[in-house]
């Protein structure tokens, strides 16, 4: 079946510092890979959506200055949020899928940042 | 771009009831609707989905309906379980790959 890993599950970073944060798809090709954050008590905001081969395409608020995003292959994504603050906490989502017509995204278990 | 919206921000039905969670969205180019459910702490859980071309899908106690006239879907679940309480997001997905979600509506089914 199809599987995503998204680790670490959880960290919390020093107010200004950056953290990395990567997928791994399994069992299928992941030529598309959307990040999305859930900040707390709200719904789950598109950061950039990432195809092999492509550019990256950022959403309003959210820029590759902020957010580098790597891509390299059909199996793993990489996003990092630079100089992290309070405003980034929340919870960071990677979805995958095959290709844009097969619609169905498969999320990993998510990345917890907490802001110090 | 699109917006979607979910109506109901809590729902509480008795154990055994039918619960139906309204969505609606703005653009017309949609033409895939995917439901996941969220519990406590947890990540996004696949539920259902149905694609434009059909406008009712089921599957076990869930069935979704979608009225593309009204540009509004929504999630129907039957004999509800204390198991079904967990956040329900609905969302939206053009061509474009791009997936815009609601605000989630808090499912809570009391036992």
């Amino acid at each position: 079946g199809a599987l995503v890993y998204q680790y670490p599950r959880r960290t919390i970073c020093k107010s200004g510092t950056s953290m990395r944060m990567e997928c791994q798809a399994v069992g299928f090709q992941a030529t598309s890979v959307a990040w999305y954050r859930q900040s707390p008590q709200k719904t789950f905001e598109l950061i950039a959506l990432s195809t092999v081969n492509s550019a990256i395409k950022y959403e309003q608020n959210f820029t590759q200055e902020k957010f580098p995003i790597s891509h390299p292959n059909l199996s793993f994504s990489s996003m990092t949020v630079l100089n992290a603050y309070l405003e980034d906490r929340g919870l960071y989502l990677c979805g995958a899928r095959e290709t844009i017509s097969n619609e169905r995204l498969f999320f990993g278990h998510g990345t917890k940042l907490s802001v110090l | 771009g699109e917006k979607v919206e979910q109506h109901q921000s809590t729902l509480s039905v008795r154990e055994g009831d039918s619960a139906v969670i309204n969505c609606t969205y703005t653009d017309t180019a949609s033409s895939y609707f995917p439901w996941y459910k969220q519990e406590a702490g947890k990540s996004l859980h696949f539920v259902i989905d149905i694609r434009s071309n059909v406008d009712r899908k089921q599957s076990q106690r869930l069935t979704v309906l979608l009225d593309k006239k009204a540009k509004r879907f929504s999630l129907h679940i039957t004999a509800t379980q204390p198991e079904d309480s967990a956040i329900y997001f609905c969302a939206a997905n053009t061509n474009t790959g791009k997936l815009t979600f609601g605000d989630g509506t808090v499912l809570t089914v009391k036992p």
